[in-house]
């Protein structure tokens, strides 16, 4: 099975660029979830949808943010004017279940590097 | 505020022992429990899972052990193995009348041959 797929793998780009981060969940998966992962603070969360519609985007840092959810098999994060403190990995994840008491599959992220 | 927690960052276990990673919790409604593996490079990947009408669950070579007494939950791994390696989260995932997503700093596990 195709799990949660994330591009690009890897991002390096100088800061005031606009960054776009790509995700397609588990076909099937009604639940989509942004988180960014650094050393200082762990796996945090950003934003997540349920159905495509965003439930909670209060992680989102600050304007620059924004992600959507056009259709259940593609969602994009944005960071619109990047900054070097977006350096992070960033991990999209998918679950089937809209209550929460489901697990939740990772892609394998997008490491995104602001010069 | 709730948080989600581990005991100790790093554990260090030679091959074939047993190891415990143990996680700390605030939240007394919290009612369901997660347990993931990060290794280098990936992202996170589920292990268990333990709802808290539950005190403990095995799983292939691994065991959760939820004590709500304490808030406490731990993972067993058994006769652990040098892929084994990696960084363990303990984790309560997003509900919808909640909304967050919660996962604890980890605990790299480091298995010597």
């Amino acid at each position: 099975d195709a799990g949660v797929i994330q591009s690009p793998r890897h991002e390096v780009t100088e800061m005031g660029q606009e960054v776009t981060l790509r995700c397609k969940p588990i076909s099937g998966h009604n639940s989509l979830f942004w988180y960014r992962q650094t050393m200082m603070r762990g796996l945090e969360l950003l934003i997540y949808f349920n159905n495509n519609v965003p439930i909670d985007d209060s992680g989102m840092p600050e304007d620059r943010f924004s992600a959507k959810m056009p259709n259940a098999s593609f969602s994009t994060l944005k960071i619109q004017p990047s900054e070097p403190r977006d350096s992070a990995v960033y991990f999209c994840a998918s679950s089937p279940g809209g209550g929460g008491n489901q697990p939740q599959h990772f892609g394998d992220g997008t490491r995104l590097s602001i010069l | 505020g709730e948080s989600v927690g581990l005991h100790l960052p790093t554990l260090s276990v030679q091959e074939g022992d047993n190891s415990i990673i143990n996680c700390a919790y605030s939240n007394s409604a919290s009612d369901y429990f997660i347990w993931y593996k990060q290794e280098s490079g990936k992202g996170p990947q589920f292990i268990i899972d333990i709802r808290s009408n539950m005190d403990k669950r095995q799983g292939q070579r691994v065991t959760v052990l939820l004590n709500k007494t304490v808030k406490h939950l731990s993972l067993q791994i058994a006769a652990t193995q040098p892929g084994d390696s990696a960084v363990y989260f303990c984790a309560e995932p997003p509900h919808a009348n909640a909304g967050k997503s919660t996962f604890g700093d980890g605990t790299t596990l480091t298995v010597k041959p």
